[in-house]
């Protein structure tokens, strides 16, 4: 059980376009998600925490009108890219919240994003 | 400031070498700390959550315990395929479930 799916796995795109990457909890209603993006030999900075239904919560830092965040269902949420850019190149990975007893969260298996 | 501290970064090890990784954290009401495992190039993957101190958790080869300060990551006996990157967490209370990550501990385990 507690299993979160990322799609795409990876992707490479041209500078200026946009990217959208989806997040699914397959097992277990989430109505809470995150987004981190993970650089090369660093650990997770956390991007956004995405309530479903309502608008994301933006670390300090993150653009929101460059990372636009959906979460239009409890299993569900989406991370856009707007306009990358080379400098966005990274590894992002969701992480789903399950508030069952262990209020633990699972996280996806990471999409890689090189913009070229 | 909420922290989490990991150490030693990186650590080497004999197969069948015991050893352990350390977690120290300084963060006002401890809500539950995590331990993951992380490929290269993959997503963490749950470990174990311990939420008072003294308890402790176990996992094949892996054992986790908490104090009141930090929390350590036991490995009895470790094979090659233990080698990854081990993440501590921690959640504290008033956070929407954030979880604040350490840095984390490389562990190389050599036949």
């Amino acid at each position: 059980g507690a299993v979160v799916s990322q799609h795409p796995s990876w992707v490479i795109c041209k500078s200026g376009t946009s990217v959208k990457i989806e997040c699914r909890s397959l097992d277990f209603q989430a109505t809470t998600m995150f987004w981190y993006r993970q650089f090369p030999k660093q650990s997770l900075m956390l991007m956004a925490t995405s309530n479903e239904g309502s608008k994301a919560t933006y670390e300090q830092g993150v653009e929101k009108d460059k990372f636009l965040i959906n979460h239009a269902s409890l299993t569900l949420s989406t991370l856009t890219v707007t306009s990358a850019h080379p400098e966005d190149s990274s590894f992002y990975i969701c992480s789903a919240r399950d508030m069952g007893a262990t209020d633990t969260q699972y996280f996806g298996p990471g999409t890689r994003l090189t913009v070229l | 400031e909420d922290q989490v501290t990991q150490s030693p970064e990186a650590l080497r090890l004999q197969e069948g070498e015991s050893s352990s990784l350390n977690c120290s954290y300084t963060v006002s009401g401890l809500r539950g700390l995590f331990w993951y495992r992380q490929d290269p190039g993959k997503g963490p993957e749950f470990l174990f959550t311990l939420y008072s101190a003294g308890e402790e958790k176990e996992k094949e080869r892996l054992k986790a315990t908490l104090t009141k300060k930090e929390s350590f990551l036991h490995i009895t006996a470790p094979k090659p395929e233990d080698s990854a990157t081990y993440l501590c967490a921690v959640q504290f209370g008033g956070s929407q479930g954030n979880l604040i990550f350490g840095k984390g501990t490389k562990l190389s385990v050599k036949p």
